[in-house]
């Protein structure tokens, strides 16, 4: 079945880069996304990718796609302590419906 | 903007009960879908929608119904609430052939 991994923890300190990773197995999904949960809120969608790009930059998030290896990651530049949050990714399922396949989300603690 | 607004952000109940969760947005979308999240689960689909009286199930049904009476409005029922329902419950939407979903804030229940 459909299945979406990542890691469940990121730590990095405040100005540095910090690379989220995900990893997919529908190699026919149509859209990947990316988005962000900040504590007590719902899910607030950051950007996404459609499966014939391989990178999308949208100010201080880059998108990266490896279709070959099934491997979706998120940078964020400049990591602010604004960014601490959960990341999920999810993958459009094919066919006909409309749903989306979350990974279990991973935390990113921004240290000071 | 598009608007989900979760009728509760905490709610607390008792075994046995029979729970309502409603969920309304106000932008005239096809596609309305619960889920509950868990720490090192993600999101788990409970049941989505894709039109007024049409529903389907997702994942993890068990346990829930749902309603569509209108097209603004999604409810989710839990029939005879349970200690295992105590969750983050996420209702989200999405026009018909889209697939970006928007997510309400969430609303925490616990079962005692």
């Amino acid at each position: 079945g459909e299945d979406v991994e990542q890691s469940l923890f990121l730590s990095v300190r405040e100005g540095d880069s910090s690379v989220i990773n995900c990893t997919y197995t529908d190699s026919s999904s149509t859209y990947l996304y990316w988005y962000k949960q900040e504590p007590g809120a719902g899910l607030q969608l950051l950007t996404y990718i459609f499966s014939n790009m391989d990178m999308k930059q949208d100010q201080r998030l880059t998108v990266l796609l490896n279709k070959k290896d099934k491997h979706l990651s998120l940078r964020i530049a400049d990591t602010q302590t604004g960014d601490s949050a959960i990341y999920f990714c999810a993958e459009s399922m094919s066919g006909a419906t409309n749903k989306l396949i979350f990974g279990t989300g991973t935390l990113l603690a921004v240290q000071p | 903007d598009v608007k989900v607004t979760q009728s509760s952000r905490y709610l607390v109940k008792r075994t046995g009960e029979k729970v309502f969760l409603e969920c309304v947005q106000d932008m005239d979308h096809e596609n309305m879908f619960w889920y509950r999240q868990d720490p090192g689960l993600g999101l788990r689909l409970i049941y989505f929608s894709y039109d007024v009286k049409m529903k389907e199930k997702g994942d993890i049904p068990e346990g829930y119904s749902v309603s569509r009476e209108k097209k603004e409005r999604f409810s989710l029922i839990l029939e005879s609430a349970s200690t295992n329902q105590t969750s983050m419950y996420l209702c989200a939407s999405s026009p018909g052939g889209t697939l970006t979903q928007h997510f309400g804030d969430g609303t925490r229940l616990s079962i005692l």
